[in-house]
């Protein structure tokens, strides 16, 4: 079974600092893809950035970005220049071909000004 | 284009009582999922349908039953709610073939079982 960690419950970053939220998961699995979800307090789901574990390179998104380290089964998100609206609980999620979305509990992340 | 809707947003039932979630989407996607997410537990699969006519249990499927009425319907029943139901629900739909391009999600609905 594959099982997705986000050790941090909460973090707190300054407005225009750069914060980097953790995720490690477990998998004997070689293809699979990973992403990470924006819950504002809206509730709404929104996906930030994904990344193919066969594709070596990084994924970008504007000022998001992941640092995926396949051989250590971690893939860290990180958030330049935070904004207030950045504020958030921020999921890291793992997709295998075979099944579903299996999520992390979630890191709360506060912007303060 | 209105993505993934469910109805309704909110929904406050006594223990015993039934009721059925509803959830449409309108990007043509094959696969839909119903997620449970409560406090601290991040969100749970419930059941899933990887396409029209089929559908299969995932990590918390007890007390739910499930049918996908065609390609845009995938609605969530609790046939007999317990306070252990009460949690947020959401319904999700997935873009397929090669490079996965993540699930679109709903808005949810928060059910309270008294």
């Amino acid at each position: 079974a594959q099982t997705v960690t986000q050790s941090q419950p909460e973090m707190s970053v300054q407005e225009a600092e750069t914060v980097t939220l953790s995720c490690t998961y477990d998998t004997s699995e070689n293809n699979y893809y990973l992403f990470w979800y924006k819950q504002p307090p809206s509730r709404q789901m929104i996906l930030v950035i994904r990344q193919e574990a066969y594709k070596q390179q990084n994924a970008t998104e504007n000022r998001f970005s992941v640092n995926f380290q396949k051989a250590a089964k971690s893939f860290s998100l990180k958030i330049s220049d935070s904004q207030l609206g950045d504020t958030a609980m921020y999921f890291c999620a793992f997709h295998s071909t075979l099944y579903a979305l299996n999520f992390g509990k979630g890191t709360s992340l506060l912007v303060t000004p | 284009n209105a993505g993934v809707t469910q109805t309704p947003k909110f929904q406050v039932l006594k223990t015993g009582q039934s009721m059925t979630l509803q959830c449409a989407q309108d990007m043509n996607h094959n696969s839909m999922y119903w997620y449970r997410q409560d406090p601290g537990m991040g969100l749970r699969l419930i059941y899933y349908s990887a396409s029209e006519g089929t559908t299969d249990k995932g990590e918390v499927p007890n007390g739910y039953n499930v049918s996908r009425l065609n390609k845009r319907e995938f609605s969530l029943r609790l046939e007999s709610a317990a306070p252990s139901q009460t949690s947020v629900y959401f319904c999700a739909s997935r873009v397929e073939g090669t490079g996965v391009g993540g699930q679109y999600f709903g808005p949810g609905t928060r059910l309270t079982v008294t």
